[in-house]
């Protein structure tokens, strides 16, 4: 069973159209990271949030943490063909020396 | 940014043999080196943790005969797999941060085919 439940698994949509990816837990992270990860090369951070409520816009993309510190959320706004990746979220906690739980993934499209 | 390297990027062996792979921080020092293998659709996972002059932690169910780590420096973190066989067939990859809380900063990964 994976600590952090992603939704959905796949996504594909037309460039120009938005779109949310959703990282779900029932359990509490001192802080909680998004990745893209390119056909076999590693993952690349795109952003840490460590405060509940927290907000992060990065371009076209808007990061946000729960009020509780259990979910995520990765909205792209006018979605593009370079946004097409597999997105990983992946928490860590300090009552697990940090140690990062990575959900499955979502394999985002974005068709010309 | 923070980057992170590994050698070889690919690597195909026959069965029995042994492989090494190296993971370098390059413009930082990594206290604390992570070692995830990926099979393909799937996510990562850890398989172990290493912090700089001690011995490796393995996560539940990695082998740590089969899976050697050596952390000798602040830089560099060594994965070996010894007698390799090909269900150990992978996408390996590094992780390396300043420790703690620290955010973990990936390499390019390593792959595996054993024959």
């Amino acid at each position: 069973t994976q600590l952090l439940e992603q939704s959905p698994q796949f996504l594909s949509i037309q460039e120009g159209e938005n779109l949310t990816v959703y990282c779900n837990s029932s359990s509490v992270f001192s802080s909680l990271q998004w990745y893209r990860q390119e056909p076999g090369e590693g993952p690349v951070l795109l952003v840490t949030v460590v405060t509940g409520g927290e907000v992060k816009k990065l371009k076209r993309l808007t990061f946000q943490f729960g009020d509780a510190r259990k979910d995520s959320s990765l909205h792209i706004t006018a979605a593009q063909p370079g946004d097409t990746g597999l997105y990983l979220c992946a928490g860590g906690r300090r009552s697990n020396d940090y140690k990062l739980s990575f959900g499955a993934g979502t394999t985002v499209t974005v068709r010309a | 940014g923070a980057v992170v390297s590994q050698h070889p990027s690919w690597v195909i062996c026959k069965s029995g043999t042994s492989v090494k792979i190296e993971c370098r921080s390059l413009d930082f020092q990594a206290t604390t080196m992570f070692w995830y293998r990926q099979f393909p659709k799937q996510s990562l996972m850890l398989m172990a943790t290493s912090n700089e002059g001690s011995k490796a932690t393995y996560e539940q169910g990695v082998e740590k005969d089969k899976f050697l780590i050596n952390h000798a420096s602040l830089t560099l973190s060594t994965l070996t797999v010894t007698s390799a066989h090909p269900e150990d067939s992978s996408f390996y990859i590094c992780s390396a941060s300043s420790g703690g809380w620290e955010t973990q900063y990936f390499g390019p990964g390593t792959r595996l085919l054993v024959l």
